[in-house]
């Protein structure tokens, strides 16, 4: 499984614009990169997958540069409830669980 | 409201004690899995079932089980544990294919927080 690394912390304020960035340098041909947002005491969110390029949605943007070595995960305009764990996992198909790392833990201050 | 509940939501227990946790599925998923997650580390994977069948078993002690009756209900029984088995345990489910193909995301439940004494 290929190993993540991400920031330990990051800390924001109100309606800044947030990105974390994931390396993932022995990417397999077939990994799909995916985040997850964690409140404390509760389980992990999905928020957004990707393969190559840009993936949208309305609670974030991923992107992935061609060599897919890294991520960045781009949350607009972070609020205060955006305060939590976010975690880079990569995998792929099959019959295999996800493997989380240590993720980081994003601290958004008014 | 995420399609995966858990009950208990918090449990103490002796370490002479069995008890056992259930996780349900409300989203016709094939796959679920147990994960603990311990005071400030990341979510560890204990056990995988696929179309019922345990496909993983992270090398986790026998004093935790795990059982999975059919593909909605998945249990963790627990007997004889140890204060450093104190954690928060989260039960996931994911639509998996045979085929392969885009990585289904997996739905966690709100976790069971558990204390041995």
């Amino acid at each position: 499984l290929a190993k993540t690394t991400q920031p330990i912390s990051m800390d924001s304020y109100e309606g800044q614009e947030v990105n974390i960035t994931c390396s993932h340098n022995n990417i397999a041909t077939n990994d799909y990169i995916t985040w997850y947002q964690q409140f404390p005491s509760q389980g992990p969110r999905f928020i957004i997958q990707g393969y190559k390029t840009k993936v949208t949605n309305e609670v974030a943007s991923l992107f992935i540069p061609a060599d897919r070595k890294s991520s960045t995960l781009s949350l607009p305009r972070v609020s205060l409830s955006d305060t939590a764990v976010y975690y880079c996992l990569v995998g792929s198909t099959g019959r295999r669980a996800l493997t989380f790392g240590s993720g980081t833990r994003l601290q958004v201050q008014p | 409201e995420t399609g995966v509940t858990q009950t208990p939501r918090h449990l103490v227990m002796g370490m002479t004690n069995k008890k056992s946790l259930k996780c349900e599925q409300h989203l016709g998923h094939n796959a679920m899995y147990w994960y603990k997650q311990s005071a400030k580390k990341p979510l560890e994977l204990m056990f995988v079932y696929n179309f019922k069948e345990q496909t993983e078993n992270n090398s986790v002690p026998s004093r935790f089980s795990p059982e999975c009756p059919n593909s909605s209900h998945l249990f963790l029984h627990l007997h004889t544990l140890q204060p450093e088995d104190s954690a928060l345990y989260l039960c996931a489910s994911s639509q998996e294919t045979l085929a392969g193909g885009l990585r289904e995301t997996q739905y966690f439940g709100p976790g069971t927080r558990l204390l041995v004494l």
